[in-house]
């Protein structure tokens, strides 16, 4: 079975830039969670999609959005780039009733200049 | 509010030797889950155990083992006679829905040949 993946794996853009970082589920997963890994923050939640619906979203400003498909491929878009959000996007995926496993993707490296 | 406290940032060990990982959580609720990963150079997050509040059996797997105390509140990770392919970041992390985690900051392992 094939594991979560994410596109691209790397990127840079520019301050004021929105960028579109993509997440595969592992096939028949219906929950994908993003969450920023910075030096600084450590790992924090995003949020997280089911069935194409937003279930809980963490702490971070309106510039950071996402939404699911009917595939349950899921995008998470950030707006007006600033350079702290220079960080890397993990995905992880989990299945529905299979409780709290969730299999991460390796990232997308994104770097803000 | 939940909280994971990693208070090792660094740890360096000789191979052969044991080191154990401590972890500290914070949560109000009754039923919670505890969760390892392992996070190589590579970036992805590995899965390694999850533990629910009510299951205070320590767990062994192979060279790893796990200590769940609800009366401190910690659930600290062994690995015995260390490796050198041990040597990534290890974060300890609780979710009380299962689609939303809380990190601690992790301990990066080095494991010295």
């Amino acid at each position: 079975k094939a594991g979560v993946t994410q596109t691209p794996r790397y990127l840079i853009k520019t301050r004021g830039q929105q960028v579109t970082l993509s997440c595969s589920p592992i096939s028949g997963h219906r929950s994908v969670s993003w969450y920023q890994q910075t030096p600084g923050q450590g790992l924090q939640f995003l949020f997280e999609y089911f069935s194409e619906t937003q279930r809980n979203k963490g702490n971070f400003p309106g510039r950071f959005s996402g939404r699911q498909f009917s595939n349950s491929r899921s995008e998470m878009n950030v707006s007006t780039l600033e350079l702290g959000d220079s960080a890397l996007y993990l995905c992880a995926s989990g299945q529905a009733g299979a409780l709290y496993e969730q299999y991460f993707g390796p990232g997308t490296r994104l770097t803000v200049t | 509010a939940q909280k994971v406290t990693q208070a090792q940032t660094e740890i360096s060990v000789v191979e052969k030797e044991d080191v154990t990982l401590d972890c500290v959580y914070e949560t109000r609720d009754t039923t919670y889950y505890l969760f390892w990963y392992k996070q190589p150079p590579s970036g992805e997050l590995v899965f390694l155990i999850r533990r629910n509040s009510f299951d205070e059996q320590n767990e062994i797997s192979g060279r790893y083992s796990w200590n769940f105390q609800k009366s401190t509140s910690s659930f600290n990770f062994t690995i015995t006679a260390s490796q050198v392919v041990d040597s990534a970041v290890y974060f300890c992390a609780l979710s009380r829905t299962g689609n939303q985690f809380y990190f601690g900051t992790g301990t990066s392992l080095t494991v010295i040949p």
